[in-house]
């Protein structure tokens, strides 16, 4: 079966602690993995795309990684507005290109 | 602020009773995407659509049905409804048809069954 699982389930950081969410993946026939952050009571917020192992991509204090079978999105000297929900998510074309959401981890950074 | 708008915010039914939530895409954007996130089951897929076809579909239910209109503005049809059926409904657009270019999300809908 199709999975994507997300660890940890939360996360506290004191503001500037650099620390490292992880999402793992079990489909087959990945065509993308995304990161999104979530805010509560809002929509998701898209921030990467990631196509083939061993693409990295960036923007401002957050870098995604992507393995054959999992992705890390790494948070630099992170501040009190880096806290949200950060979504993992795979489109798989073995099931027709279906999109596949890990749970979450939920990140708080204190000031 | 997205682009993406979603009517009605808020939604109180009783089970057994139809709604249709309203979703209309970003000016440009061809794909609209739904979802439902519940507190149990995370974010799930629902269905796609590009430009009035249906392009992909996930787990929808039977009782679930959705269109995309000439204008490109998207609805989603619950009936049957049962207390399990309470979830934010999440509509998203994006340009292409595949997928992976980025997927705007609107502020999404809640419903409530009683």
């Amino acid at each position: 079966e199709d999975q994507v699982t997300q660890s940890p389930e939360a996360l506290r950081l004191q503001e500037g602690e650099s620390s490292s969410l992880n999402c793992s993946y079990t489909v087959s026939g990945l065509r993308g993995l995304f990161w999104y952050r979530q805010d509560p009571g809002k929509g998701p917020e898209f921030l990467f795309t990631l196509y083939s192992a061993g693409e990295e991509k960036e923007k401002e204090r957050l870098k995604a990684t992507l393995t054959k079978k999992e992705s890390f999105l790494h948070i630099t000297a992170p501040k009190p507005e880096d806290s949200a929900t950060y979504l993992c998510a795979v489109q798989a074309t073995n099931t027709g290109n279906q999109f596949y959401f890990g749970t979450g981890t939920s990140l708080t950074v204190i000031p | 602020d997205s682009g993406v708008t979603q009517t009605p915010k808020h939604l109180i039914t009783a089970t057994g009773q139809r709604v249709t939530l309203r979703c209309s895409p970003r000016s440009g954007d061809l794909s609209v995407y739904w979802y439902q996130q519940s507190l149990d089951q995370g974010l799930q897929f629902l269905i796609q659509y590009y430009n009035g076809e249906e392009r992909a579909k996930g787990n929808i239910l039977e009782r679930f049905s959705a269109q995309q209109f000439p204008d490109l503005h998207s609805e989603l049809n619950l009936s049957s409804l049962e207390l399990g059926d309470s979830a934010l409904y999440f509509c998203a657009s994006s340009v292409a048809a595949g997928g992976l270019d980025t997927q705007y999300f609107g502020p999404g809908t809640r419903l409530t069954v009683l």
